[in-house]
């Protein structure tokens, strides 16, 4: 069946300007997830989505980050201001909530801010 | 002190020679010890998991976990080019949100 997609794949950016990620997460599982992959800092919890639940947002680095779950399905990340740190391959994974051991991991999109 | 360390230093290794990679850990809560295997420019797929202290086997894969030492390892053997990859360690608390090392990349030269 079909796998998590993200896109774009590449998005390039002036600094100071909104960017919006997607995620489709493979049909049916309930938990979303958000990471951040970086040269030097490997990969970082951001959000994650479970059903109605309210998502756990320790992980998101400020408050220029932000993330929607619609309809239990698709997944937006939007960073607000985009800076340089900013640049980095931004991973969704969506799981069925059985266990933390399955989550599948889309392709990511790569984000360079200039 | 990052939850999950990992030496992200490079690693190569001629064609048939066993891997071996391992991670520490700081929190003795971590319930779940996972392997990922990551492509570049792809996403990190599963190789393995466990949740106890002791080795586990998939084929030429095995991961080991001490949890005394909050020690975990995987050792690849005979490797092949196919291998190639980086490899990452995880952990979990069971509350499904994962704490990653940085990552080894891997070449197994042919």
């Amino acid at each position: 069946g079909a796998g998590v997609s993200q896109s774009p794949s590449n998005k390039v950016t002036e600094k100071g300007k909104d960017v919006e990620l997607r995620c489709d997460p493979i049909s049916g599982h309930t938990a979303l997830y958000w990471y951040r992959q970086s040269l030097g800092q490997g990969l970082e919890f951001l959000i994650y989505f479970q059903g109605n639940s309210a998502p756990d947002k320790s992980g998101l680095p400020s408050d220029r980050f932000s993330a929607e779950r619609t309809g239990g399905s698709v997944s937006t990340l939007t960073i607000q201001r985009t800076q340089q740190e900013d640049s980095a391959v931004y991973l969704c994974a969506s799981s069925s909530g059985q266990g933390p051991y399955e989550q599948y991991f889309g392709p990511g999109t790569r984000l360079t801010v200039t | 002190q990052k939850e999950v360390e990992q030496d992200p230093g490079p690693l190569s290794v001629p064609e048939g020679a066993i891997v071996s990679l391992n991670c520490t850990y700081s929190n003795s809560a971590f319930q779940y010890f996972m392997w990922y295997r990551q492509y570049s420019r792809k996403g990190p797929e599963l190789l393995m998991y466990t949740y106890s202290s002791g080795n586990k086997e998939d084929g030429r894969f095995t991961a080991q976990v001490d949890k005394s030492s909050k020690y975990i390892s995987l050792f690849i053997r005979d490797s092949q080019p196919s291998d190639s990859a980086t490899y990452l360690c995880a952990n979990s608390y069971g509350n499904n949100r994962l704490a990653f090392g940085k990552g080894n990349q891997v070449v197994v030269i042919p």
